[in-house]
């Protein structure tokens, strides 16, 4: 079945520090991966996704992610965090050998620390 | 502006009791969910809806009924058989498979503001 899994449950990182947020996933065939923001009792905003081609992709307010196929995870990055990057990050898959659900993983708080 | 509209935003049921949240887009897109966000269990999937008149249960569907009479509605139903209700319920809509995969929009989620239900 698939899955996603986002380890950290919490990450704090100092206001200009470089930022990452974990993502892993499993599926049977060829996967579809998003990243989404929530911000306090808000809808999940799109971030970035990856359906094929370069490995490394680039989103919204300087986001960026990294497919990689072999270890199987697709990591959120941001080269200089900013206090308004605090919100709860999810990660989500699609897996094109089987229907159209989407799933997301638990979601990951991020606190940037001013 | 084309968008989801979720109603209502809050709303309190007494156990027994059926509810009813709407969800409303005027994106034109094919596919529509429902998933239901628990603090620290993050989103899981109750049903979606690619098609008019067809929808699929996803991995929490007990105690819970939709329909998808037109396509640019998916009405979620609370029923007195879901054990544990309150939760913040978020509906959402995208682009269905067709076309190249690549192309902006598609397989996106638009999400909706939510709809709070707390069980009293």
């Amino acid at each position: 079945a698939q899955s996603v899994a986002q380890p950290e449950d919490q990450v704090n990182v100092a206001e200009g520090n470089p930022l990452t947020v974990k993502c892993t996933y499993s599926v049977s065939g060829n996967p579809y991966l998003f990243w989404y923001v929530q911000y306090p009792n808000r809808g999940l905003q799109f971030l970035l996704k990856y359906i094929t081609g370069d490995n490394l992709v680039k989103g919204s307010y300087g986001f960026e992610a990294e497919f990689n196929k072999s270890q199987t995870s697709f990591h959120l990055k941001k080269p200089s965090a900013l206090v308004s990057d605090s919100a709860l990050y999810f990660c989500a898959v699609r897996d094109l050998g089987r229907d159209d659900k989407i799933i997301f993983g638990k979601g990951t708080r991020l606190h940037i620390l001013p | 502006d084309g968008g989801i509209t979720q109603s209502p935003k809050y709303l309190f049921r007494k156990e027994g009791q059926n509810v009813t949240l709407s969800c409303e887009q005027n994106l034109n897109h094919d596919a529509m969910y429902w998933y239901r966000q628990d603090p620290g269990q993050g989103l899981r999937l109750i049903y979606y809806s690619q098609i008019v008149n067809d929808f699929q249960k996803g991995d929490i569907a007990e105690g819970y009924s939709v329909s998808r009479e037109k396509k640019e509605s998916f009405p979620l139903t609370v029923t007195s058989a879901q054990k544990n209700p309150t939760a913040f319920y978020l509906c959402a809509s995208s682009i269905v498979r067709g076309g190249s995969p690549i192309r902006s929009g598609a397989n996106v989620l638009t999400f909706g503001a939510g709809s709070r239900l707390t069980v009293l």
